[in-house]
């Protein structure tokens, strides 16, 4: 079955330091990935998204996106976090046998120690 | 800009009422998405439709039903509404596959 799993349900950093949220997929073929981001009482806000071609992605809000295909992985980092970071951010993917259904991850909530 | 709107932020059902959530987008889309939000467990599908008349379940589908008479309406329906109902609700409409997702406000539902 085509799914995403986001490993992590909780992490905390520290401001500046660095962040990596990790995203994996099992689908048959490389699917159109997403990443989106859920401020606390917020609808969900597109941070970026892969569909094809360089596999490193810029988002918004200083946000990257690296594309592993050996790993199947869609791992979301940023170099320095800012206590405005904070919130839930969800891993998304599209593709497969099901035209354009959209199958989301758990959720990673991110903490940010001042 | 693209808006997807739900009809209600906040409800409060009893147990065994029929329930209506009513999402409309503005940007013509093929694709509408509901999804049950609940902590821990990410966003979970209901049911979606790629076209008027046309749905598919998603992973959740017990309990629920849907309708799309219209392109930019689908609407949600809770058959039964019970307890273990309460959750918060997520409208969301896409265009092709390569494009992304646009989300509503979401309803929070509570079935007393």
């Amino acid at each position: 079955a085509q799914s995403v799993t986001q490993p992590d349900i909780h992490i905390t950093v520290s401001e500046g330091a660095s962040l990596e949220l990790r995203c994996n997929y099992s689908y048959g073929a490389t699917p159109y990935l997403f990443w989106y981001v859920q401020s606390p009482g917020q609808g969900l806000q597109l941070l970026l998204k892969y569909f094809s071609g360089d596999t490193l992605v810029q988002g918004i809000k200083g946000f990257e996106a690296e594309f592993k295909r050996s790993q199947s992985s869609f791992n979301l980092r940023k170099p320095s976090v800012h206590w405005s970071d904070a919130a839930e951010y969800f891993c998304a993917a599209a593709g497969g046998t099901s035209y354009g259904k959209l199958t989301f991850g758990q959720g990673t909530i991110l903490t940010v120690h001042p | 800009d693209v808006k997807v709107t739900q009809s209600s932020r906040y409800l409060v059902k009893r147990t065994g009422e029929k329930v209506f959530l009513e999402c409309v987008q503005d940007m013509d889309h093929e694709n509408m998405f509901w999804y049950r939000q609940d902590p821990g467990l990410g966003l979970r599908l209901i049911y979606f439709s790629y076209d008027v008349k046309m749905k598919e379940k998603g992973d959740i589908p017990e309990g629920y039903s849907v309708s799309r008479e219209k392109k930019e309406r689908f609407s949600l329906i809770l058959e039964s509404a019970s307890t273990n109902q309460t959750s918060m609700y997520l409208c969301a409409s896409k265009g092709g596959m390569n494009t992304e997702a646009f989300f509503g406000q979401g309803t929070r539902l509570t079935v007393v």
